[in-house]
């Protein structure tokens, strides 16, 4: 069955540069969120989507990163200028519903390093 | 198929009273996430407990882990209304999140 799908799944990138992350929730999924897992580390999370609301940028680390959400589908997290320490699998989730009445089921992650 | 599993459902207390909750799981891991999660935000990290440790503390969080029942709780002591939220686990095997346990906590 279709889940949540992300591209790249590996991207290596030198310092300084800017990458374009992909998501593609399930269809039908109102709510989507963005988490970040560096080695070892658990989820922190980054941003959150639900319907057409504003979204939730509380978690987004620095003025770097950024995220938008067209037509309330498809998401692009974008880092840009990128460091060393934003080497980390950033994973996307998607759910029917937001807060804790949805399962969240999550894509593959793309997988960052910044050289 | 879903590796966190948490039980009960909803669960509300007192202020100051401790709440515990607890999550199975199916296939072997190599460590078990607690999360949290508050209404309309997204799921925030609180505690990773690795399959060689049986118990874990952070402030008022007590995690244990009993692999060969494959399952886990969490403990929090003397709530707080804060603590309002809902609480999920993960495994590390499969990144895939239950429905959690909604606490509230009466003032």
């Amino acid at each position: 069955g279709a889940g949540v799908s992300q591209s790249p799944s590996n991207k290596v990138t030198e310092k300084g540069k800017d990458v374009e992350l992909r998501c593609d929730p399930i269809s039908g999924h109102t709510a989507l969120y963005w988490y970040r897992q560096s080695l070892g580390q658990g989820l922190e999370f980054l941003i959150y989507f639900q319907g057409n609301s504003a979204p939730d940028k509380s978690g987004l680390p620095s003025d770097r990163f950024s995220a938008e959400r067209t037509g309330g589908s498809v998401s692009t997290l974008t880092i840009q200028r990128t460091q060393q320490e934003d080497s980390a699998v950033y994973l996307c989730a998607s759910s029917l519903a937001d807060g804790g009445r949805g399962t969240q089921y999550f894509g593959p992650g793309t997988r960052l390093l910044v050289l | 198929s879903q590796q966190g599993e948490e039980d009960p459902q909803a669960l509300s207390i007192q202020e100051g009273e401790n709440a515990t909750m607890n999550c199975s799981y199916k296939t072997s891991i190599n460590n078990l996430q607690w999360y949290r999660q508050n209404s309309g935000r997204g799921l925030v990290h609180l505690i990773l407990i690795r399959s060689n440790e049986r118990e874990k503390h952070s402030g008022r969080l007590r995690v244990t882990l009993d692999t060969s029942k494959k399952s886990s709780s969490l403990l929090i002591t003397a709530s707080r209304a804060a603590d309002t939220a809902s609480y999920f686990c993960a495994t590390d095997i499969e990144l895939i999140f239950g429905t959690g346990t909604r606490l509230q906590v009466f003032p």
